[in-house]
């Protein structure tokens, strides 16, 4: 079973609805984050967590939220969906390291279209 | 400002052929380098990173980078290619005094024809 899981993989949803993504990992991490990866943007960050009650806004956090549900649980929430909110979304979760260099685990990723 | 920046955004390879894939960093403080993969329809995943010591780094599926202080670079290469080794690349760095998140670059698309 994977590590990072997301849900749903795919959604197609409609202007101005409120949809949420969810994300559930096994690996025990305390830090967890949401991004977006666009063709030629690459991967923004919009949330992280490093803890339940420690939640921080990326370089694109407007017209987004989220919420810790436990350490194993980060969702994201898109209160009111927008065509340029269309976009591949993952999740990933890291553990502090030495030096403070952790590795990223990423999730499969959520194709959202908003139409 | 602390940037990484890949210099190509798409490199196209012969099979069997070498790679670099190029990467540079912006800052002189002290900084952690990281290569992710992106194969098709797939999440991310780590390929090597730099953290101390020794500058030249290996990473899985025969690939390796080189940290190189007086060019703020670190370049990714294989000697050779495979078809599977399509996918894209990504160089990240986590810059001391800012360790709370990574900072990206905008990925290089390696495709790897026959």
């Amino acid at each position: 079973d994977a590590d990072v899981t997301q849900t749903p993989r795919n959604r197609i949803t409609k202007t101005g609805k409120r949809i949420m993504l969810e994300c559930s990992q096994t690996k025990g991490h305390d830090r967890m984050y949401w991004y977006r990866q666009d063709p030629g943007l690459g991967l923004r960050l919009i949330y992280y967590s490093f803890d339940v009650k420690d939640i921080n806004k990326g370089e694109i956090s407007d017209g987004y939220s989220v919420s810790r549900q436990a350490q194993a649980k980060f969702s994201l929430s898109l209160e009111s969906a927008i065509p340029n909110q269309t976009a591949l979304y993952f999740c990933a979760t890291s553990v502090p390291a030495g030096g403070a260099a952790d590795t990223q685990y990423f999730g499969p990723g959520t194709r959202l279209t908003v139409l | 400002a602390q940037s990484v920046t890949q210099l190509d955004s798409q490199v196209p390879v012969f099979e069997e052929a070498p790679v670099e894939l190029r990467c540079n960093y912006s800052s002189s403080v002290s900084v952690y380098l990281f290569w992710y993969v992106q194969y098709p329809n797939q999440g991310l995943q780590l390929l090597l990173k730099y953290l101390s010591g020794s500058t030249l780094v290996k990473g899985i599926n025969g690939f390796e980078a080189e940290f190189n202080k007086s060019q703020t670079s670190f370049h990714l290469r294989k000697p050779s290619v495979h078809i599977s080794d399509t996918a894209e690349y990504f160089c990240a760095g986590k810059y001391a005094g800012n360790n709370r998140k990574l900072i990206w670059g905008l990925g290089t698309s390696l495709a790897v024809n026959p």
